[in-house]
C-alpha cells in the first residue's frame, strides 16, 4: 500500500534551518510529485510548494521563496524540505503529500517547533 | 485572508445533512477542479472530494462534492459522530500560481 513516512520531531532556534523527510513506499516514486504543506497552530492547511517527479522543476509558494528548499533523492524514495532562516511562527506541522493535485496520500506529519 | 472563502464553523445533529460552502474566483474555483479534505488535528488530511465531485474509493457516498461558478461546496448527509473535524476546500490558482486552501470549517457535531 502507498504510504509516506516523515521524520520525526525537530525543535530549532530561531534563525536555524530545518529540514524534513518523507520516504516513500508502495508506489513508483519517480512517476508522482510530492507537495508540501503545513499547519500552524491555529492556523489552517498552507500549501508551500511542490517539487515535481523528475525534480527538473520545483513551484514554491510566494511566501517561502528564498527560503523553502525541496529536492528528492529517487534512489532511496524519499523527498526533502529544507526551511531557513526560521521564526517562531514557522512552528507547526509539516506535512509531505503525493501530487499532482488532488494530493491522495499524506505523510503523518512532522511537528517543527522554534523556541529559543 | 485566505483566497478561497469558506464559514469558519458549521454545526448538525446525527443523521442532519449539512452543507459547506467555498467561495473563490475566476483564477482558482472558477477555472480549476475543487478538492475537499477532512482534517483532525494530529492526523494525515483526507482527501474526500476530488475533482469537484469525485469521491476516491473508501470515502462514503454521504460525502458529495459540487461547483458552480466560482463557487463549490461539500455536503455531508446522515451526519456521524465521527464526522467531526475541520473541512478544507482546495483548488489550484493561476493568478498566484500556486495551491490555494480555504481558511476551514470546523463542523461540529451535536
Amino acid at each position: 500500500q502507498v504510504q509516506l513516512v516523515q521524520s520525526g520531531a525537530e525543535v530549532k532556534k530561531p534563525g536555524a534551518s530545518v529540514k524534513v523527510s518523507c520516504k516513500a513506499s508502495g508506489y513508483t516514486f519517480h512517476y508522482y510529485d510530492i507537495n508540501w504543506v503545513r499547519q500552524a497552530a491555529g492556523q489552517g492547511l498552507e500549501w508551500m510548494g511542490w517539487e515535481n517527479r523528475d525534480s527538473e522543476n520545483t513551484v514554491y509558494a510566494q511566501k517561502f521563496q528564498g527560503r523553502v528548499t525541496m529536492t528528492r533523492n529517487i534512489s532511496i524514495n524519499t523527498a526533502y524540505m529544507e526551511l531557513s532562516s526560521l521564526t517562531f511562527e514557522d512552528t507547526a506541522v509539516y506535512f509531505c503529500a503525493r501530487g499532482p493535485p488532488p494530493f491522495d496520500y499524506w505523510g503523518q506529519g512532522t511537528v517543527v517547533s522554534v523556541s529559543s | 485572508q485566505s483566497v478561497l472563502t469558506q464559514p469558519p464553523a458549521a454545526s448538525g445533529t446525527p443523521g442532519q445533512r449539512v452543507t459547506i460552502s467555498c467561495s473563490g474566483g475566476s483564477s482558482n474555483v472558477g477555472t480549476k477542479p475543487v478538492s475537499w479534505f477532512q482534517y483532525v488535528p494530529g492526523t494525515a488530511p483526507k482527501l474526500l472530494i476530488y475533482s469537484n465531485n469525485q469521491r476516491p474509493s473508501g470515502v462514503p457516498d454521504r460525502f458529495s462534492g459540487s461547483k458552480s461558478g466560482t463557487s463549490a461546496s461539500l455536503a455531508i448527509s446522515g451526519l456521524q459522530s465521527e464526522d467531526e473535524a475541520d473541512y478544507y476546500c482546495a483548488a489550484w490558482d493561476d493568478s498566484l500560481n500556486g495551491f490555494v486552501f480555504g481558511g476551514g470549517t470546523k463542523l461540529t457535531v451535536l
